[in-house]
């Protein structure tokens, strides 16, 4: 079974500039979350989707930050204009709908904000 | 506010010893608890989880063991490997609802 897919990997951008990420959750999983997980920190959940509705938002710098999931599959999370302090690994997971069902992480994408 | 505490920050363990790692939580409705291993590079994988119903769980070397009284649970790793080296996060949900992560445990297993 392949696993939750993200890209790119790594992306080094200037502060105000805007950069976009991809995820590709796992076949069939219709909850997706992104998570921002600053170094030394736990993940925190930025956005979670079921299907192609927002589920929860609630921790998502929305003057900056927006994520979509069209057509309720692969998913992308942008922003625009980055900060410094956006400097982060950027973590997608999916599980299978319905409680207590195992989430799985993708690699992520390592964020550097200069 | 923090949901959910975790120590120590780091841990240092001979081969073959047992890693205790801490977490408390606050909020009483949160029904499931997982723990997740971290390599660098990786994102979190899920290591072993439990539900408030029972006190303990064991999974090969790996055990939670649950005080709901408290609002505590711990990870206990027996038999310590240097494979096991990596980041260890408790986190707590509950149905529906988002995960939240301790701030992390780094584990380093000494041969």
């Amino acid at each position: 079974e392949a696993g939750v897919a993200q890209s790119p990997r790594y992306k080094i951008i200037e502060k105000r500039q805007s950069v976009a990420f991809w995820c590709n959750p796992i076949s069939g999983h219709a909850t997706l979350y992104w998570y921002q997980q600053i170094l030394g920190q736990g993940p925190k959940l930025l956005i979670q989707f079921q299907n192609n509705g927002v589920v929860d938002d609630s921790q998502l710098p929305k003057d900056r930050f927006s994520a979509e999931r069209l057509k309720g599959v692969d998913s992308t999370l942008k922003i625009q204009p980055a900060k410094l302090e956006d400097s982060a690994v950027y973590l997608c997971a999916s599980r299978l709908a319905g409680n207590y069902n195992e989430q799985f992480f993708g690699p992520g994408t390592r964020l550097t904000v200069l | 506010q923090q949901q959910v505490k975790q120590s120590p920050q780091s841990l240092i363990v001979q081969k073959g010893g047992i890693s205790i790692i801490n977490c408390a939580y606050e909020n009483t409705a949160f029904d499931y608890f997982p723990w997740y291993q971290q390599f660098p590079g990786k994102g979190p994988a899920l290591l072993i989880a439990i539900r408030p119903d029972v006190s303990e769980k064991k999974e090969g070397r790996f055990t939670i063991s649950f005080n709901k009284s408290a609002k505590q649970f711990s990870l206990h790793i027996m038999d310590s490997q240097p494979g096991d080296s990596a980041t260890y996060f408790c986190a707590a949900s509950r149905p529906g609802n988002q995960f939240y992560f301790g701030t992390g445990t780094s584990l380093t297993v000494i041969p």
